[in-house]
């Protein structure tokens, strides 16, 4: 199994372009979520979906679209970047939504916007 | 609300020196804790987790980990550190939402192993 795979593993954007991040996983895990790690302040929650069909907010979603098409894939939309939106990206994915469950993580995607 | 404090940004330690890492979480409620590493421009490793039993939770590398419900603390130890365990550590919490999981995670450590 690759596991959680996620493209690309560097972007630069300017100011107001857009761009999808993807995030495929191969375990047939229900649960798949976009977190972004900025210095200082953990890993935060962007949107996460319990399964294909549903997706949600989490705690910084604004900015952000996802959609879960098939269960294998979760790909991030920045519909127009700003660099507050400078991080870097991190999918996870669980076999379940209950508590306790391990989530997975992909090796990330640096984006810078300028 | 659930929430995760993680009480120093970085720890330098000498080869094969104990180290603690230390996290503390607020919580009504019964929790799960984790212990993730990231090593350098890697993504997030699962470490350890305690969801219930034996409070003494051991993971991978020779980490182990104490809950403790009195103090709201899940401290990360290991007796003899390495070079490579040079990595970013992070303490989370899970929180159910609407019948959904999420992690809150602390704002992580930086442990650097000194030769």
């Amino acid at each position: 199994n690759a596991g959680v795979t996620q493209t690309p593993k560097f972007q630069v954007l300017k100011t107001g372009q857009s761009m999808t991040l993807q995030c495929a996983q191969d375990m047939n895990h229900e649960y798949m979520s976009w977190y972004r790690q900025d210095p200082g302040m953990g890993l935060r929650l962007i949107h996460y979906s319990v399964g294909a069909g549903i997706t949600d907010q989490g705690e910084v979603p604004n900015g952000y679209n996802v959609s879960r098409s098939t269960t294998e894939d979760f790909p991030l939309r920045l519909l127009s970047a700003a660099p507050s939106q400078t991080s870097v990206y991190f999918c996870a994915s669980s076999y379940s939504n209950k508590q306790g469950s391990e989530q997975y993580f992909g090796p990330g995607t640096r984006l810078t916007v300028t | 609300a659930q929430s995760v404090t993680q009480l120093d940004s970085q720890v330098p330690v000498f080869e094969e020196a104990p180290v603690e890492l230390r996290c503390n979480y607020s919580s009504s409620v019964s929790v799960y804790l984790f212990w993730y590493v990231q090593y350098p421009n890697q993504g997030l490793q699962l470490l350890l987790k305690y969801l219930s039993g034996s409070t003494l939770v051991k993971g991978i590398n020779g980490f182990e980990a104490e809950f403790n419900k009195s103090q709201t603390s899940f401290h990360l130890r290991k007796p003899s550190v390495h070079i490579s365990d040079t990595a970013e550590y992070f303490c989370a919490v899970t929180l159910l939402i609407q019948g959904a999981q999420k992690l809150v995670f602390g704002q992580g450590t930086r442990l650097t192993i000194n030769p």
